[in-house]
């Protein structure tokens, strides 16, 4: 079984433009969870979609935004980049959501760089 | 607000030794957590996960939960050089919606 995938793997963008990520996640998974991870901060929840529907939304700015779409697959945009949004932004996929215990499988990340 | 705890290190342990990684949380009310080994420049892969008190065991690593103390171990055996990496600790807030992740402990094995 194919696991999860995030285009592009690596961008490089000046500040003040927008970006947008995406994620497919795990076949027959339909939680998609959007993750951000910087050296200082470590990884920080940023949101998470099941059934098309946002679930949860961490302590970002309204900058950055996500969607789902009918077959699971997610985007994420960030509008208005700025130098500390540069990181490493990951995707994790599940079955299912609202438990605690389901299994999140993570994607292999988009390295984000704004200059 | 929820938080999950763990020392930053690195933890050097020499080959064939047992490596011992710590985790606390803060909310009582957290019901299962996962470990995530992180190899540097790749993304977390998930080792185990644990919601009972005791013991889980898997091959090489065991996870130790002890709700009282709300403390998490992972425990590996036999170390290898490749198993140094940075090891991440979750739990899932109250609504098993997000993921709080610690901010990971960095294990070096030397050979």
């Amino acid at each position: 079984k194919a696991g999860v995938t995030q285009t592009p793997r690596y961008l490089i963008k000046t500040r003040g433009q927008q970006v947008t990520l995406s994620c497919s996640p795990i076949s027959g998974h339909r939680s998609v969870s959007w993750y951000q991870q910087t050296p200082g901060q470590g990884l920080q929840f940023l949101f998470e979609y099941f059934s098309e529907t946002q679930r949860n939304k961490g302590n970002f700015p309204g900058r950055f935004s996500g969607r789902q779409f009918s077959n699971s697959r997610s985007e994420m945009n960030v509008s208005t980049l700025e130098l500390g949004d540069s990181a490493l932004y990951l995707c994790a996929s599940s079955l299912a959501t609202g438990s605690s215990y389901n299994e999140q499988f993570f994607g292999p990340g988009t390295r984000l760089t704004v200059l | 607000q929820k938080e999950v705890e763990q020392n930053s290190g690195p933890l050097s342990v020499p080959e064939g030794a047992i490596a011992s990684l710590n985790c606390t949380y803060s909310d009582r009310g957290s019901q299962s957590f996962f470990w995530y080994r992180q190899y540097s420049g790749k993304s977390p892969e998930l080792i185990m996960f644990i919601y009972s008190n005791g013991d889980k065991e898997d091959g090489r690593f065991t996870a130790q939960l002890n709700k009282a103390s709300q403390y998490v171990s992972l425990l590996i055996r036999d170390s290898q050089p490749s198993d140094s990496a940075t090891y991440l600790c979750a739990a899932y807030n109250q609504a098993g919606t997000a993921l709080i992740f610690g901010k990971g402990t960095t294990l070096s094995v030397s050979s």
